[in-house]
């Protein structure tokens, strides 16, 4: 399977804990996003990467929110101290961007978290 | 305003039916317009996707963006069961912010 992958799937933790999903983008690909969806809505954007360089962060993104993508591959994004507001589905996607063309996103299944 | 309105539905119609997915935008900087399709539980897939105005078309699909009247259609001919989904519309500006905005999603069931 050549698409974009996420680890993982279900997560179910409790209140206060950190937590850390981990996506690995289409290989070729260049831009990596992460994305939020809560049931009945749309995905919000949160962030992206452009190689290592994370290039754009949402007001969404708060302090309790970290993203890396150390080595310009996968990326881990973090959630310390959750809270119930948190549960959601968080959805990677990645890009090839070129200067001078359009990229289209293609997205990963998703990580759901369900804070208790 | 949201910038992106869409009716989340839900919309049942009958197999073999024409479906008409909508959604209006009030940022004029958006110049890139793409439809997802999300089962339930499953992450969206990159249905079409459309550069500034006009139409598009793809078997079934169809694609149509006016840009003077910020509104952006999705158009599905002979709908089958399998097409059964949420529907998302999905926007980008150009030189701008590279994130996507998108739609609350409809969700479509088709009948046998």
């Amino acid at each position: 399977d050549t698409g974009v992958s996420q680890d993982p799937r279900h997560k179910i933790t409790k209140r206060g804990q950190n937590v850390t999903f981990r996506c690995d983008p289409i290989s070729e690909h260049n831009r990596l996003y992460w994305y939020r969806q809560t049931l009945g809505q749309g995905p919000e954007f949160l962030t992206y990467f452009q190689n290592e360089a994370q290039l754009e962060k949402s007001r969404l993104l708060s302090d309790r929110f970290s993203a890396e993508r150390p080595k310009g591959s996968f990326s881990t994004l973090e959630i310390q101290r959750t809270e119930q507001g948190d549960s959601a589905m968080y959805l990677c996607a990645s890009s090839l961007w070129t200067s001078g063309k359009s990229d289209t996103q293609y997205f990963g299944p998703g990580t759901r978290l369900t804070v208790l | 305003q949201k910038e992106v309105e869409q009716d989340p539905g839900p919309l049942s119609v009958p197999e073999g039916a024409i479906v008409s997915l909508n959604c209006t935008y009030s940022n004029s900087a958006f110049q890139y317009f793409m439809w997802y399709r999300q089962y339930s539980r499953k992450g969206p897939e990159l249905l079409m996707y459309t550069y500034s105005s006009g139409n598009k078309e793809d078997g079934r699909f169809t694609a149509q963006v006016d840009k003077s009247s910020k509104y952006i259609s999705l158009f599905i001919r002979d709908s089958q069961p399998s097409d059964s989904a949420t529907y998302l519309c999905a926007m980008k500006s150009q030189g701008g912010s590279e994130k996507l905005v998108f739609g609350k999603g409809t969700k479509l069931t088709v009948n046998p």
